[in-house]
């Protein structure tokens, strides 16, 4: 039971370059979530995903997009990154849309925008 | 809307000393409360939650946590840490009203010495 994996751990993109961020889990959850902390800001929530099939935006949802391809699968994508989108994102998901169910988090990724 | 706020960003103690990670939250209703633990490089895990009932909760690893509405506070405490409680701490609050989305706090970096 791997939980919640993320690909890649590392990426360095430079500025107008495209790429998607991947996210799986095994835990049959519904729902899945994409954050970024960035120092100082503790993590902000960028889309979420309540079950297979709806995606909404969070916090701060500019410059990204995101696939919800199935119900273990959620991916962001970067279509023109830029310097500001430096950051490390984690994918996090939990059984249901309730309030109190726990959420679990992926190891993130470390995106450099150069 | 909800929000968090976190009144130490750095909390350096000596191994064995007892802490206190202080958090304070905004909210116009009924609040689900959480402390998450961030180790070096890894990403974050569940320490403790108050959902209803018992102020005191208790944790993982020997962490526990009050809930104080008049206060509108949700510090976390041990009495004696160790050398591997070193790792950053995040408080965070879902509102229960938005497929339960967490508004994090920005962070406090617990630093245990020898």
């Amino acid at each position: 039971n791997a939980g919640v994996t993320q690909t890649p751990k590392f990426q360095v993109l430079k500025t107008g370059q495209s790429m998607t961020l991947q996210c799986a889990q095994d835990m049959n959850h519904n729902s899945m979530y994409w954050y970024r902390q960035d120092p100082g800001m503790g993590l902000r929530l960028i889309y979420y995903s309540a079950s297979e099939g709806t995606t909404d935006k969070g916090e701060v949802p500019n410059g990204y997009n995101v696939s919800r391809l199935n119900k273990r699968e959620f991916s962001l994508r970067l279509e023109s990154a830029a310097p500001s989108q430096t950051s490390v994102y984690f994918c996090a998901s939990k059984t249901t849309g309730g309030a109190t169910d726990t959420q679990y988090f992926g190891p993130g990724t470390r995106l450099t925008v150069l | 809307a909800q929000s968090v706020t976190q009144l130490d960003s750095q909390v350096p103690v000596f191994e064995e000393a007892p802490v206190e990670l202080r958090c304070n939250y905004s909210s116009s209703v009924s609040v689900y409360l959480f402390w998450y633990v961030q180790y070096p490089n890894q990403g974050l895990q569940l320490l403790l939650k108050y959902l209803s009932g018992s102020t005191l909760v208790k944790g993982i690893n020997g962490f526990e946590a009050e809930f104080n509405k008049s206060q509108t506070s949700f510090h976390l405490r041990k009495p004696s840490v160790h050398i591997s409680d070193t790792a950053e701490y995040f408080c965070a609050v879902s509102d229960g009203t938005s497929y339960g989305k967490l508004t994090f706090g920005q962070g406090t970096i617990l630093t245990v010495h020898p």
